[in-house]
């Protein structure tokens, strides 16, 4: 079936070094696309998205790379901080639709 | 400007009961949208409330249902509780059409 899935469940990062999570979909109809962090005991937040007519997008010590012709999609964080532990979901939407599809996500975990 | 709320934000049912959660929305939007998220796992569209109606939902069964009051909150009633409804429930709102959701921090809902 269509989904939007992560690569590696787990990803251990040194402090200050540079966390690169993937994400591939398969749905080709996808046309949006939302990075979300999760903290423990929270909701997910929103980190950055992009759309299908974009190859990349950068915020604030994150980017965001979409590769259409593989269906693959980035999050590069900067500088990885203890406060960037959390678990990472990509999520994707189709135009038309009303919801959004999550992958299983992430753990990121920083050590000192 | 507040964030969204849920309550309670944690709740033990017997299998078999029914519960409601509840979920007031962010200032400003009129969309309310809840997510399944079971451990370990990426949150799962329920389904959306808009102008009071149910405006898409997921792969959920009939005993899953809810409510969108005139001040856009909302309700999620689950009916004949069953094990594997023990899940994060969380709420998400949002701007009519929009998809930058503010999720609030969930119900821990466990079945026993």
């Amino acid at each position: 079936g269509e989904s939007v899935g992560l690569h590696l469940p787990t990803l251990s990062v040194q402090e200050g070094d540079n966390s690169i999570i993937n994400c591939a979909y398969s749905n080709s109809a996808s046309d949006y696309f939302i990075w979300y962090k999760q903290e423990s005991g929270k909701g997910p937040q929103f980190i950055i998205d992009i759309r299908s007519n974009m190859d990349k997008r950068q915020g604030q010590r994150v980017t965001v790379l979409l590769n259409k012709t593989v269906k693959h999609l980035s999050l590069q964080i900067a500088a990885t901080q203890p406060g960037d532990s959390a678990v990472y979901f990509c999520a994707e939407n189709k135009e038309g639709d009303y919801k959004l599809s999550f992958g299983a996500g992430t753990t990121v975990t920083v050590r000192a | 400007e507040t964030g969204v709320t849920q309550s309670p934000t944690h709740l033990i049912k017997t299998r078999g009961q029914q519960v409601t959660l509840r979920c007031s929305s962010q200032s400003g939007h009129n969309t309310v949208s809840w997510y399944q998220q079971a451990l370990g796992q990426g949150p799962q569209f329920i389904f959306q409330y808009y102008r009071e109606e149910e405006n898409g939902r997921g792969n959920f069964p009939p005993r899953f249902s809810g409510l969108q009051f005139p001040n856009y909150s909302s309700e999620l009633n689950v009916n004949a509780l069953e094990l594997d409804d023990s899940a994060l429930y969380l709420c998400a709102s949002s701007l009519a059409g929009s998809l930058l959701y503010t999720f609030g921090s969930g119900t821990r809902l466990t079945v026993v």
